[in-house]
């Protein structure tokens, strides 16, 4: 299993509807988890972290399932400003020296 | 509040062609790191720093070195720019290794002729 993975995309959606996300790691011990967003040609933007009891931020919602490996973004609502690439991240272990981060998933919202 | 600043956004070099690229955090973060983005890759990390006059290699570090000389600044040479190393680098900065979100600075975009 590749240390980060998620499905490419892209996810093609109306404006209003509902689209989740998800990502599997490899490394049981990770111990931090991240989305990031990245728009077209700019640098990578924190979105929200991800809790153990899960956590919402307005439209969105991040879940983390440890016994399965695997984080999950949901997108209520969606926004025509909500097109992105949505990147996974995850430590690599207790005493990792960085975050590892998937290659992302792209979504596009149209009207 | 400026975060993590870059400099230069754009550059073209010829091959063999030498030349620094600074990364500038004033967050008092103390790790601070420089990937490279590529096409179908995602971001690859090349090297990163612990603290100030520390460095140590990531995952893609050949044909790059660093010095972090004082803790808000991170430069990133290349001593013989290769065709490979046409990228988007992006240098980051966190309080903890692995532990806090990083933030990035927007980018350069390197070409090698």
């Amino acid at each position: 299993r590749k240390e980060v993975e998620q499905d490419p995309g892209p996810f093609n959606v109306p404006e209003g509807a509902t689209v989740a996300f998800n990502c599997t790691y490899s490394n049981s011990a990770s111990q931090s988890f991240f989305w990031y967003r990245q728009d077209c040609r700019k640098e990578p933007k924190l979105l929200m972290s991800v809790y153990s009891s899960g956590n919402e931020d307005g439209r969105f919602t991040a879940q983390l399932n440890r016994a399965s490996q695997y984080i999950s973004l949901l997108i209520r609502d969606s926004k025509l400003s909500d097109s992105a690439t949505y990147l996974c991240v995850v430590n690599k272990n207790q005493a990792g020296t960085a975050l590892i981060f998937g290659k992302g998933t792209t979504l596009s919202v149209s009207s | 509040n400026a975060g993590v600043t870059q400099t230069p956004k754009f550059r073209v070099l010829k091959t063999g062609q030498s030349m620094t690229l600074l990364c500038a955090q004033d967050m008092n973060h103390e790790y601070m790191y420089w990937y490279r983005q590529d096409p179908g890759m995602g971001l690859r990390l090349i090297h990163y720093s612990v603290g100030e006059g520390t460095t140590a290699k990531g995952e893609v570090p050949d044909g790059y070195n660093v010095s972090r000389l004082k803790k808000q600044n991170f430069l990133l040479g290349l001593e013989s720019a290769a065709p490979s190393q046409t990228s988007v680098y992006f240098c980051a900065s966190s309080y903890s290794r692995g532990y806090q979100p990083q933030h990035f600075g927007d980018g350069t975009r390197l070409s090698i002729l």
